[in-house]
This record gives C-alpha cells, sequence and structure tokens, in this order.
C-alpha cells in the first residue's frame, strides 16, 4: 500500500514561532488531508488539498502532487495549535476506494 | 447540519462480549468509513459503504469484525467475541463522492472502546 511519513515526528516551539509540517507520500493521490486531533480525539479537518496551496487564516498548506509530498505552514504559533498534525492521503485507483492512510503525525506543542 | 456523530463515545466491555457501535453520517454524504486508531497511531482504515453497498472489506482486522449499512443511512460495526487487543478509539468519517474518486471526508467524535 501506499507510504505517508510525516516529519519531524515531534516540535516544540515557543509562542509566536513559525513552523513547517512535511509529508512525503510514495504513489499518486486522489486525496490528501491536513488534520488536527484535539485532546479529546477528534479530528479537525484543515485542509484538504490534492494539489496547489491554499491558505486559511494562520495556516496555509502546499501540496506539489508530481513530487509527491505536501507541507503546512504555522505561522505566528499560539498555545491552543498544540496537538497532532496529521496528513492522510488517498491512493488513486480504479475506481475503488482505498480509504485515507495516515502518517504518524507530528506532536506539536506551544509553550507559552 | 450537525457533522458526523457517533454512539456511544465510551464504551468498556469484558472480553468476550459482543459490541456494536453506530455512526450517523452527513446527511447528503453518500460514502461512509469506518476507522480504527490505537495509542500513539494515526487512524487505520477499516472499511467503505458507498450508499448501502459495502464496497471495500478486506481490510477489516478478522472475521470478528463486521459493519451494516442498512438503507445507506447510519451504519454499525459490530465486534464479536472481544479481545483486549481489541482496545482502541473506533472512528467514523463521512464524504460526498466527487468525480475522479475525489471527497473531503469528516470525522466523527469516535467511539473508545476499553476491553478488560
Amino acid at each position: 500500500g501506499i507510504q505517508v511519513e510525516q516529519s519531524p515526528p515531534d516540535l516544540i516551539l515557543q509562542e509566536g514561532a513559525n513552523s513547517t509540517l512535511r509529508c512525503n507520500f510514495s504513489d499518486s493521490v486522489n486525496n490528501l488531508q491536513w488534520f488536527h486531533q484535539n485532546p479529546w480525539g477528534q479530528l479537525i479537518n484543515l485542509f484538504y488539498i490534492p494539489s496547489g496551496t491554499k491558505q486559511n487564516g494562520r495556516l496555509s498548506a502546499t501540496t506539489v502532487a508530481t513530487e509527491r509530498y505536501s507541507l503546512l505552514y504555522i505561522s505566528s504559533s499560539q498555545t491552543t495549535d498544540s496537538g497532532v498534525y496529521f496528513c492522510a492521503v488517498e491512493r488513486k485507483s480504479g475506481g475503488g476506494a482505498d480509504g485515507l492512510t495516515f502518517g504518524k503525525g507530528t506532536h506539536l506543542i506551544i509553550q507559552p | 447540519d450537525t457533522g458526523v456523530s457517533q454512539d456511544p463515545r465510551h464504551k468498556i466491555t469484558k472480553r468476550g462480549q459482543n459490541v456494536t457501535f453506530r455512526c450517523d453520517p452527513i446527511s447528503e454524504h453518500n460514502r461512509l468509513y469506518w476507522y480504527r486508531q490505537t495509542l500513539g497511531q494515526g487512524p487505520e482504515f477499516l472499511t467503505y459503504f458507498q450508499n448501502e453497498a459495502q464496497l471495500e472489506k478486506s481490510r477489516l482486522l478478522s472475521d470478528r469484525f463486521s459493519a451494516e449499512r442498512p438503507k445507506g443511512s447510519f451504519s454499525t460495526l459490530e465486534i464479536q467475541r472481544t479481545e483486549q487487543g481489541d482496545s482502541a478509539m473506533y472512528l467514523c468519517a463521512s464524504s460526498y463522492l466527487l468525480a475522479g474518486g475525489r471527497g473531503e471526508q469528516f470525522f466523527g467524535p469516535g467511539t473508545r472502546l476499553t476491553v478488560l
């Protein structure tokens, strides 16, 4: 199946800092999503971005599908940004669905 | 639109018992997915439905796991003869299928299962 690698696995930053999270994947994809998982386990949708660039407030994301990677940028970090960030992809298939394959996540801690 | 809902949110059971979880997807969505998440890992895909048809079930973890989606609305995931290794968060997601197989998935809050 498709492989998804996220880096870094852990990241500790001071409030106000900027960060870049990376997601590499091993095959062509139909879907790519970035999630933030809160302490209660809820997966919060950040971006649906199989290709291109999107921005939402302090967050932005870029996917270069031809080079099989995606980047999530967080600017001016706040303590509420802390948590686990997942990249998830769905491989292109012949009409069915493979479901999303998740990376292991980046555990982000923002210190005041 | 109230999002994807799951019930119960927590379930504690004894080894060997059967458990059933329910998922109500976003109403206009035609695809429904089940995932399992263990501690420290990302969610793992189990199965999915398109309307009422279960189109992929080879990824269910064993024959003790089964899922249904009668009438293409809510879905249930059943685990028979639970084992301690089944302890995990069970997540449901739904999406609206677009051209080319695309569609953003939205997740419910999950059901946390503890098997004693």
